[in-house]
């Protein structure tokens, strides 16, 4: 079956610029989540969807990150007036009901660089 | 332990070696461990997903344990091949943290 699915694969974009960055989780699974991966550094997590509870926006390193999940399908990443900092691959993961039993299944993420 | 933490950060194996890694999470509030291989230019896979302290699991040659009283896990792998190269991560999930991985890499 079809996984998640991550658009664009590459963003190049100019400081200051905003993007928005796409994930379509696989059908069912009702928990999405948001994690980069700097250069050099492990997973960092971003941001946790899970059915229609409030997300856990706990990982936004500033406000100028922001997530939203419309239907409790898709979710889509938007980071204003992008930062050299932000350059990073960005990974959406969707699991199954959300609980801590349920593996994760990535996309393939969305490479972004800040020029 | 603050953070989940893996170890080594690498290792070079040669083919046919068993090798085993270390995961260290916080034992207070503790809900799942999670295993996940990454191999280059893909995306992370799950291995394992345990939750009960004295958990075993095994999928071929790798096989993973739990303790969630001492906050650790272990993964093996068994006669190591060059297709086991790959970053090994470990998430702890009473809080969607990931370690920094093991990166292996297994020469023929």
């Amino acid at each position: 079956g079809a996984g998640v699915s991550q658009s664009p694969s590459n963003k190049v974009t100019e400081k200051g610029k905003d993007v928005e960055l796409r994930c379509d989780p696989i059908s069912g699974h009702t928990a999405l989540y948001w994690y980069r991966q700097s250069l050099g550094q492990g997973l960092e997590f971003l941001i946790y969807f899970q059915g229609n509870s409030a997300p856990d926006k706990s990982g936004l390193p500033s406000d100028r990150f922001s997530a939203e999940r419309t239907g409790g399908s898709v979710s889509t990443l938007t980071i204003q007036r992008t930062q050299q900092e932000d350059s990073a691959v960005y990974l959406c993961a969707s699991s199954l009901g959300g609980g801590a039993g349920s593996p994760l299944h990535f996309g393939n993420g969305t490479r972004l660089t800040v020029t | 332990i603050l953070n989940v933490e893996q170890s080594p950060q690498s290792l070079h194996v040669q083919e046919g070696d068993s090798t085993n890694f270390t995961c260290s999470f916080p034992s207070s509030n503790f809900y799942a461990l999670h295993w996940y291989r990454w191999e280059t230019a893909k995306s992370p896979e799950a291995l394992f997903v345990m939750t009960l302290n004295g958990d075993e699991k095994k999928k071929g040659r790798i096989s993973a344990t739990l303790n969630t009283k001492e906050g650790y896990s272990y993964l093996y792998i068994k006669g190591s091949q060059p297709e086991d190269s790959a970053t090994y991560l470990c998430a702890s999930f009473n809080k969607f943290y990931f370690g920094s991985g093991t990166k292996l890499n297994v020469k023929p």
